[in-house]
């Protein structure tokens, strides 16, 4: 089965620190897409930031990056100079295409950001 | 306005009665989903659809059942509530792009409690 799981069930940083969330996936596919997906205390989900596996380069959207290693199957998520705004529920998922390209989801990480 | 709209926003039923959660987009994306979200467990998926014509169970489809109306519109319903249907319900639409990546884009959710 295909599975993602995040590690870490909740974080906590000071504002301006950087925080590192992890994710880990398992997969025989060798072609798919990964994403880091926030939910802020508001409800909506909001994506950060996306990774296609056959590109060797990270992504990166301002302040968020990801590292991806995809020989051992991690995808961890880092925030810099962390914002009070940041604060929200932070979930992993990927798009294998053997699941008919459905996302599967880990369950979530819960950043708080403290001032 | 907003892409994805979910009605309601949030409603309260008692064990036994029907409800109806709906969606409907504007991105004119062909794919629709409705997920779960419970404490702990990340997103699951209940129903997806490709098309009107396409409807297909996901990983925990028992006890709800969905109708795609139009490309725009997918409800969902629950034909008898029972307190452990009481969740966070989304929405979700994508567009098939052709490079697999299946980004999926979020209603606000409707929270549902069942008494």
């Amino acid at each position: 089965a295909q599975t993602v799981t995040q590690s870490q069930p909740e974080m906590s940083v000071q504002e301006a620190e950087t925080v590192t969330l992890s994710c880990t996936y398992d997969t025989s596919e060798n072609n798919y897409y990964l994403f880091w997906y926030k939910q802020p205390p508001s409800r909506q989900m909001i994506l950060v930031i996306r990774q296609e596996a056959y590109k060797q380069q990270n992504a990166t959207e301002n302040r968020f990056s990801v590292n991806f290693q995809k020989a051992a199957k991690s995808f961890s998520l880092k925030i810099s100079d962390s914002q009070l705004g940041d604060t929200a529920m932070y979930f992993c998922a990927f798009t294998p295409p053997d699941s008919n390209y459905q996302l599967i989801w880990g369950a979530g990480t819960k950043l708080i950001i403290k001032p | 306005d907003a892409d994805v709209t979910q009605t309601p926003r949030n409603r309260i039923t008692k064990t036994g009665k029907r409800i109806m959660l709906e969606c409907s987009q504007t991105k004119g994306h062909d794919r629709m989903y409705w997920y779960r979200q419970d404490p702990g467990l990340g997103l699951r998926l209940i129903y997806y659809s490709f098309d009107v014509k396409d409807i297909n169970k996901g990983e925990i489809s028992d006890g709800y059942s969905v109708s795609r109306q139009a490309q725009a519109k997918f409800s969902l319903s629950l034909e008898s509530a029972i307190p452990n249907q009481t969740a966070l319900y989304f929405c979700a639409t994508s567009d098939w792009i052709g490079d697999g990546s299946n980004e999926q884009f979020f209603g606000p959710g409707t929270r549902l409690t069942v008494l």
